[in-house]
């Protein structure tokens, strides 16, 4: 059984705060780990795909990390607004499975004005 | 299309029924795959295509859940004699090469 996790399940931020999460997933058979941002009644909206050790991605204020040694990715957004409340989810994808994402429990974040 | 099209949005049914839950992907995406969000869960993998096969079929819960596509487009996820225990979100998403997946909006299930 694979397993991803993330931490922590839940936070509550003041806007303007700076926030990280944490992915972990397994360090062997690595082959991409994604992550989304789900906000209530939408889709997952995919935004990160990392490959390779070391990825550093930025998209605006958010921003990922990868450690494929470890088994680790951090995403960080910067200046939290309140629109970017939602859950944010890794998901993992082992080179002997195909195309298929494992992902995590997801972390919920909201961010009060 | 484009984007990923799900139907019916919601869906209540009566346990026992048969449902049949449609996914239009994407315009030559290849990959097509479904999962579902039962109440206080993650997102759970139910099966996966490559083109009109499925090499992974490994997350259906049981023998009551089918699945097709046809066309390398549209699949139609079929669940038999519904159980409470079916109520979920389901989601389709598909994907092109190693790209991020595109999903739908989902088909809320419940069986009353």
């Amino acid at each position: 059984i694979l397993n991803v996790e993330q931490s922590p399940q839940s936070l509550h931020v003041q806007e303007g705060d700076s926030t990280n999460f944490t992915c972990s997933f397994p360090s062997s058979n690595f082959y991409a780990l994604h992550w989304y941002r789900w906000e209530t009644a939408k889709s997952p909206e995919a935004l990160f795909v990392m490959t390779l050790n070391g990825d550093e991605k930025k998209k605006g204020r958010i921003s990922a990390t990868l450690n494929t040694k470890e088994g680790y990715s951090y995403l960080y957004i910067k200046g939290s607004q309140p629109e970017d409340s939602a859950t944010y989810l890794c998901a993992f994808i082992d080179y002997n499975q195909g195309g298929k994402l494992i992902f995590g429990q997801g972390t919920e974040l909201s961010v009060k004005p | 299309g484009a984007g990923v099209s799900q139907s019916p949005s919601n869906k209540v049914t009566e346990k026992g029924k048969d449902v049949e839950l449609r996914c239009d992907p994407i315009s030559g995406h290849t990959a097509l795959y479904w999962y579902r969000q039962r109440l206080g869960q993650g997102l759970e993998f139910l099966i996966y295509f490559q083109g009109n096969s499925a090499p992974d079929k490994s997350g259906l819960p049981s023998d009551r859940f089918s699945a097709e596509r046809t066309g390398e487009s549209v699949s139609t996820l079929t669940i038999q004699r519904t159980q409470q225990e079916d109520s979920a979100v389901y989601l389709c998403a598909s994907s092109f090469l190693e790209g991020g997946y595109t999903f739908g909006s989902g088909t809320r299930l419940t069986v009353v």
